[in-house]
């Protein structure tokens, strides 16, 4: 079945630090690729998603781009903040499962002053 | 525009005993879901409605989980008799396709069963 992975955190940083959070997949056929964010207490949030193969999802800061040849949506931004600090999730929905979302595990990401 | 909302955020039960929850999702939105999120982990889908009708419910323990979605706007998730591991936060979402299909979720309602 799909499935998703991503690196284990926590990931500790200092403001200002390059951030990558790595993810792969494994699903049939070509799905839509997303990161959701959950700040502490808060619901997720859609932070950005790719809909085929070399799109590149943006959005504050944060960049993915669906490698179809590594099966990887890897996280990155340039300049992290404090307010940063969150859960970041990968998720994968195959276009034929009525967009039903997978989820990775979550990786959690302290940034210090 | 409104988010989706759920109730109550925080219950504490113990087990046998039995619980529900409520969502009212995006005004207009078509699709509901019903995810279970572990303390550690990422969410797992337990049931998805179509208006009032289920495209999806094969995670759901159907012998303690029950759902319903009678008018194809709110939603219920019941957990009876609860179980030490239904400890979780209970997400809802929902999407359109005006939206794009992207899903929305609501803050969650966090379960713990003693």
């Amino acid at each position: 079945g799909d499935s998703v992975t991503q690196m284990e955190g926590p990931v500790t940083l200092s403001e200002e630090a390059f951030l990558t959070i790595n993810c792969t997949y494994t699903a049939t056929g070509y799905p839509s690729l997303f990161w959701y964010v959950q700040y502490p207490g808060e619901g997720l949030q859609l932070l950005l998603k790719a809909t085929k193969a070399d799109d590149k999802g943006s959005n504050k800061g944060f960049e993915a781009t669906y490698r179809k040849e590594t099966t990887s949506f890897h996280l990155e931004k340039g300049s992290v903040q404090v307010s940063d600090s969150a859960v970041y999730f990968c998720a994968l929905a195959p276009l034929a499962a009525g967009n039903k979302l997978t989820f990775g595990g979550g990786t959690r990401v302290l940034v210090k002053p | 525009e409104a988010g989706v909302a759920q109730s109550p955020r925080y219950k504490i039960i113990e087990k046998r005993q039995s619980v529900a929850f409520w969502c009212n999702p995006i005004s207009g939105h078509a699709t509901l879901y019903w995810y279970q999120q572990i303390l550690g982990q990422g969410p797992k889908l337990l049931i998805q409605f179509q208006n009032n009708g289920v495209v999806d419910d094969s995670q759901l323990p159907k012998d303690r989980f029950s759902a319903e979605r009678l008018k194809g706007v709110d939603s219920t998730l019941k957990i009876q008799p609860a179980k030490l591991e239904d400890s979780a936060v209970y997400l809802c979402a929902s999407s359109s396709p005006r939206g794009g299909n992207t899903i929305y979720f609501g803050e969650g309602s966090w379960l713990t069963v003693v």
